[in-house]
C-alpha cells in the first residue's frame, strides 16, 4: 500500500511569490495534517482537515491557507513567502480526526531566497 | 497550551549499549498521549512508541520501552541494544484527545560503531 506522499520534494522561490503544496493521505485516510518544520526545531501544526473541514488551525498569519479535496487529498498554500517560511512541511494523515494514530509524508523542503 | 521540552539538544551511544532520552511535558489535561518519534535523514516521522496516559504501565516496543511518570510529567525513551539504524532526531510528543500532535525540539542520536 503506498503512504502518504507529498510533492514536489524540494522547491525554491523568491521572497514575495506564492507557492502550493500537495499531498496524498493513505488509502482510507480521512484526515490530513500539515505541520512546519523550521531547521533544528520540532514540528510545528499548521491546520487539520476531516471530511473536507478545517477542524483545527496554528498560530501561522493568514498567508497560510489549506484545503481538503473530494479524494481526501490536501493543499497547503503559503502567499507573500518570507525568508522565515524556509522549512520541512509535512503532511500526516489519519483514518479520522480523532486516531492517534499517524503517518507521516516525507515532506517537502521549501528554500525561500 | 501545552508544551514539550527535551533537554538534550544531542546525546551518542556505542553500539550495543543502552541509552536513555528524556522528555518532560506541561499540561492541565488528565488524559492525554504520548509518543516518540524518530526522524532519519530521509526526513520521514516514525513512530516508535506511544503511551496512553490513563495506563499506568509503561509502553515497550522490543528495544524501546519508556518511563512514564505522569506526576512528574516525565516521559523518557529508554533504547537498548542500540544499532546503527537508530542513529536519527527523536522527538517526544503530546496529543490530547486526537487533536494536533505538540512536539519537543528533540534529540539529535549518534550511534557510534
Amino acid at each position: 500500500d503506498a503512504g502518504v506522499t507529498q510533492s514536489p520534494t524540494h522547491l525554491i522561490k523568491t521572497r514575495g511569490q506564492h507557492v502550493t503544496l500537495r499531498c496524498s493521505p493513505i488509502s482510507g485516510h480521512k484526515s490530513v495534517s500539515w505541520y512546519q518544520q523550521v531547521l533544528g526545531q520540532g514540528p510545528q501544526f499548521i491546520f487539520q482537515y476531516y471530511e473536507k473541514e478545517e477542524r483545527g488551525r496554528g498560530n501561522f498569519p493568514d498567508r497560510f491557507s489549506a484545503r481538503q479535496f473530494p479524494n481526501y487529498s490536501s493543499e497547503l498554500n503559503v502567499n507573500a513567502l518570507l525568508l522565515g517560511d524556509s522549512a520541512l512541511y509535512l503532511c500526516a494523515s489519519r483514518t479520522y480526526s480523532g486516531n492517534t494514530e499517524a503517518f507521516f509524508g516525507q515532506g517537502t523542503r521549501l528554500t525561500v531566497v | 497550551a501545552q508544551t514539550v521540552t527535551q533537554s538534550q539538544p544531542e546525546m551518542s551511544v556505542q553500539e550495543a549499549e543502552t541509552v536513555t532520552l528524556s522528555c518532560t511535558y506541561d499540561t492541565s489535561e488528565n488524559n492525554y498521549y504520548l509518543f516518540w518519534y524518530k526522524q532519519p535523514p530521509s526526513r520521514q516521522m516514525i513512530l516508535v512508541i506511544r503511551q496512553e496516559a490513563y495506563k499506568q504501565q509503561n509502553a515497550t516496543e522490543n528495544r524501546f520501552s519508556v518511563n512514564f511518570q505522569k506526576a512528574a510529567k516525565s516521559f523518557s525513551l529508554k533504547i537498548s541494544d542500540s544499532q546503527l539504524g537508530d542513529t536519527a532526531m527523536y522527538f517526544c510528543a503530546f496529543m490530547k484527545d486526537g487533536q494536533n500532535f505538540v512536539f519537543g525540539p528533540g534529540t539529535r542520536l549518534s550511534v557510534l560503531p
